[in-house]
């Protein structure tokens, strides 16, 4: 099944502990990105990869790392996680580019730092 | 700077009655638009995309379409079920800026509640 997954789903964890939230894709999409939703301030981009080893910042890139060392793994690292940073973020992948392309979501990973 | 914004912001409607979310955008110079639902604590599910060059596009009971020059799109839900109840989210891609990928907005979404 074509899909995109994030790991963990649920995460409790405390201010200043590193920690990486996994993004995998089986659709073989070049184009992947990170967003994080908030409520009343909805859905903004953190981060965005256009191919292997090609990142660019979204709106909100502060506090945030990314890598891209295969095509189908976009992991989201926390080098020292804030309470601000409470969120629910989502991975989201697209063939080629977003410009003609749906994007695909996975679903979710609710993280509270705190 | 594109700003996506959705009307209303919530909607409650009995079960049946055809419906219609609205969204605007302020920067007419976009690639498309795209529709998801989103059920609570869930991901989001794409319902439908349009490119800039299409009017609207169908499936099944949901029908979106777009006036890229107005910058408004709505997307039209027939014959409503209590499933339908899900925020609805309206997302524009236009361009980054120096990049050819686009960047998607979203609107804050219509939270729908269909009852029976």
């Amino acid at each position: 099944e074509a899909q995109v997954t994030q790991n963990p789903r649920y995460l409790i964890t405390v201010t200043g502990k590193k920690l990486t939230v996994t993004c995998s894709q089986n659709m073989n999409h070049e184009y992947m990105s990170w967003y994080r939703q908030d409520p009343g301030l909805g859905l903004r981009q953190i981060y965005y990869s256009m191919n292997v080893e090609v990142t660019d910042k979204g709106d909100v890139p502060e506090g945030y790392k990314v890598s891209r060392k295969e095509k189908r793994n976009f992991p989201l690292i926390l080098e020292s996680p804030s309470p601000n940073q409470t969120s629910l973020y989502f991975c989201a992948s697209t063939p080629g580019g977003p410009i003609y392309n749906e994007q695909f979501f996975g679903p979710g990973t609710r993280l509270t730092v705190l | 700077k594109q700003e996506v914004t959705q009307i209303p912001a919530a909607l409650s409607v009995p079960e049946g009655e055809n419906l219609v979310l609205n969204c605007s955008f302020t920067d007419s110079a976009i690639y498309n638009l795209q529709w998801f639902r989103q059920d609570p604590g869930k991901g989001l599910t794409s319902l439908l995309l349009i490119q800039s060059s299409q009017r609207e596009q169908t499936s099944g009971r949901l029908n979106a379409s777009l006036d890229k020059s107005s910058g408004r799109s709505t997307l039209y839900i027939a014959a409503s079920q209590p499933g339908d109840s899900a925020t609805y989210l309206c997302a524009v891609n236009s361009n980054a800026g120096g990049t050819s990928y686009g960047k998607l907005t979203f609107g804050q979404g219509t939270i729908l509640t269909v009852h029976p």
